[in-house]
């Protein structure tokens, strides 16, 4: 079946827009990670979704960025007023099952943010 | 001092060469994850795991609880194989974690004909 998704693949924003970041996890997967990757680093955790509960959102780095999953399947991750310091890739992956630390995550091809 | 530390940063193989690179951890692990990541693309996994050893291909990858480091090898490597490769681990003993994932920086790897 498909992959995860995740749309724009690029975005370019002046600083001060608003920008919103799609992913589509694979069907039926309960777990839905976001992640941060700046470049030349290693990824870092944002957000953690459980069907439709955020979890944990102790990786946002400022009330800017917020996250949603309604309806516990399609995510959005919302940037308001973005900063240079914003331009980064944000990666989104999802997991099957609950509790899953022992649990493949598969990753969506990310989306690479420039803030001008 | 990260929670996750990767050797080396950089490196640079010969065609057919063996590569070791290494993971060392300092939190309670319910899994380890090597990842693999081409330029301008996903994230692909290759091995998690939370003991002993898998093997997959030319690939091989290690793990000792005690002293909380890992190893991915790579057999007779390939120009192919050129990619960053990250270690992560997923904090928590058992069911206890939801799987939310630590990474390493990431060594990149560069093989040539």
């Amino acid at each position: 079946g498909a992959g995860v998704s995740q749309s724009p693949r690029y975005k370019v924003a002046k600083r001060g827009q608003d920008v919103a970041l799609r992913c589509d996890p694979i069907s039926g997967h309960v777990s839905l990670f976001w992640y941060q990757q700046a470049l030349g680093q290693g990824p870092e955790f944002l957000t953690y979704f459980q069907n439709e509960a955020q979890l944990d959102k102790s990786g946002l780095p400022s009330d800017r960025f917020f996250a949603e999953r309604p309806e516990g399947s399609v995510s959005t991750l919302k940037i308001q007023r973005t900063q240079q310091e914003d331009s980064a890739v944000y990666l989104c992956a999802s997991s099957s099952l609950r509790g899953g630390g022992r649990h493949e995550q598969y990753f969506g091809p990310g989306t690479r943010l420039t803030v001008t | 001092k990260n929670e996750v530390e990767q050797s080396p940063q950089n490196l640079t193989a010969q065609e057919g060469e063996f590569i070791t690179i290494n993971c060392s951890y300092s939190v309670g692990i319910s899994a380890l994850h090597w990842l693999q990541q081409h330029p301008g693309g996903g994230i692909v996994s290759l091995f998690m795991l939370s003991s002993g050893k898998k093997k997959h291909g030319r690939l091989i990858a290690t793990i000792n609880i005690q002293e909380k480091h890992s190893s991915l090898h790579i057999t007779a490597s390939h120009p192919r194989d050129s990619a960053v490769y990250i270690c992560a681990a997923s904090p928590g003993a058992g069911g206890t974690s939801y799987g939310k994932l630590t990474f390493g920086q990431g060594t990149i790897l560069t093989v040539h004909p």
